[in-house]
C-alpha cells in the first residue's frame, strides 16, 4: 500500500506570497492532519481533518487553513506569508477507530522556505 | 494541557552500546504513546506504540513500556547500530483532551542520536 504523499517537497516563496501544499493519504485514511516542524517550536499541530470537515485546529493564526476533499486528500494554505512560517510542514493520515487511538502515519513532508 | 518531556540530547554511543532515552508525559485523559523516528531529510516512521498501562511496545530492537504510575515511555534498545542515527519522538495522543485524538498528537522535542562506530 503507497504512503502518504506531499506535494511539492521543495517550496521557496517571497514574504506577502500565498502557498498551497498538497497531501493524498494512504488509502482508505480518512483522517488527514497537518503538522509545523520548525527547530525552535518543534512539531506543532495545525488542523485535523475527517469527511471533508475540520475537526480541530491548533494555535496558528486564520492566514493558516486548509481543507479536505471528497476523496480524502487534503491541501493546506497560507496567506500573506513570513519568514517565520519557514518550517517543514508534515501531513499525516490515519483510520478512524470509534473512540480508539488514532495511529498516525506521515509522509516525507514539504519544506518551505520564505525570503 | 498535556505535554511530553524528554531530553534532547545530541546523544552520542558507540556501536553495540544499550539505549535509552527517557520520556515522561503530562495528560488530562488516558492517552496513547508512541515512538517516531525521523531520519535526516524525512518525514516521521512510526517506530512502536502501546495503547495502555503496562503495554510494551516493541519493533526493530527498540522497546518501550506504558508506565502510568510513573507517566513514563522510555525508549530502550539493547546494541545500537550506526544505521540507528536519527531523530527519536516522543508523543501522545489523548482522546479524552487537547492535544489528541482528533486534536493531534502532543511531542516532545526530539532527542538526536548518533551512533559512532
Amino acid at each position: 500500500k503507497a504512503g502518504v504523499t506531499q506535494t511539492p517537497r521543495y517550496l521557496i516563496k517571497t514574504r506577502g506570497q500565498q502557498v498551497t501544499l498538497s497531501c493524498s493519504p494512504i488509502s482508505g485514511h480518512r483522517s488527514v492532519s497537518w503538522y509545523q516542524q520548525t527547530p525552535g517550536q518543534g512539531l506543532q499541530f495545525l488542523f485535523e481533518y475527517f469527511s471533508e470537515t475540520q475537526r480541530n485546529k491548533g494555535n496558528f493564526p486564520g492566514r493558516f487553513s486548509g481543507r479536505q476533499f471528497s476523496n480524502s486528500r487534503s491541501e493546506m494554505n497560507v496567506s500573506t506569508l513570513e519568514l517565520g512560517d519557514s518550517a517543514l510542514y508534515l501531513c499525516a493520515s490515519s483510520l478512524f477507530v470509534a473512540g480508539g487511538p488514532e495511529t498516525q502515519y506521515f509522509g516525507p513532508g514539504t519544506r518551505l522556505l520564505v525570503l | 494541557g498535556n505535554s511530553v518531556t524528554q531530553m534532547e540530547g545530541p546523544v552520542t554511543l558507540s556501536e553495540e552500546a544499550f539505549l535509552t532515552i527517557n520520556c515522561t508525559y503530562t495528560a488530562t485523559g488516558y492517552p496513547s504513546l508512541f515512538w517516531y523516528v525521523q531520519y535526516p531529510g524525512e518525514g516521521l516512521q512510526l517506530l512502536l506504540k502501546a495503547t495502555k498501562a503496562d503495554d510494551k511496545g516493541s519493533n526493530k530492537g527498540f522497546e518501550a513500556t506504558y508506565r502510568k504510575e510513573t507517566t513514563s515511555f522510555h525508549l530502550e534498545k539493547g546494541s545500537v547500530q550506526v544505521s540507528d542515527s536519527a531523530v527519536y519522538f516522543c508523543a501522545l495522543s489523548d482522546p479524552g483532551g487537547s492535544g489528541g485524538g482528533a486534536d493531534g498528537l502532543t511531542f516532545g522535542k526530539g532527542t538526536h542520536l548518533i551512533i559512532q562506530p
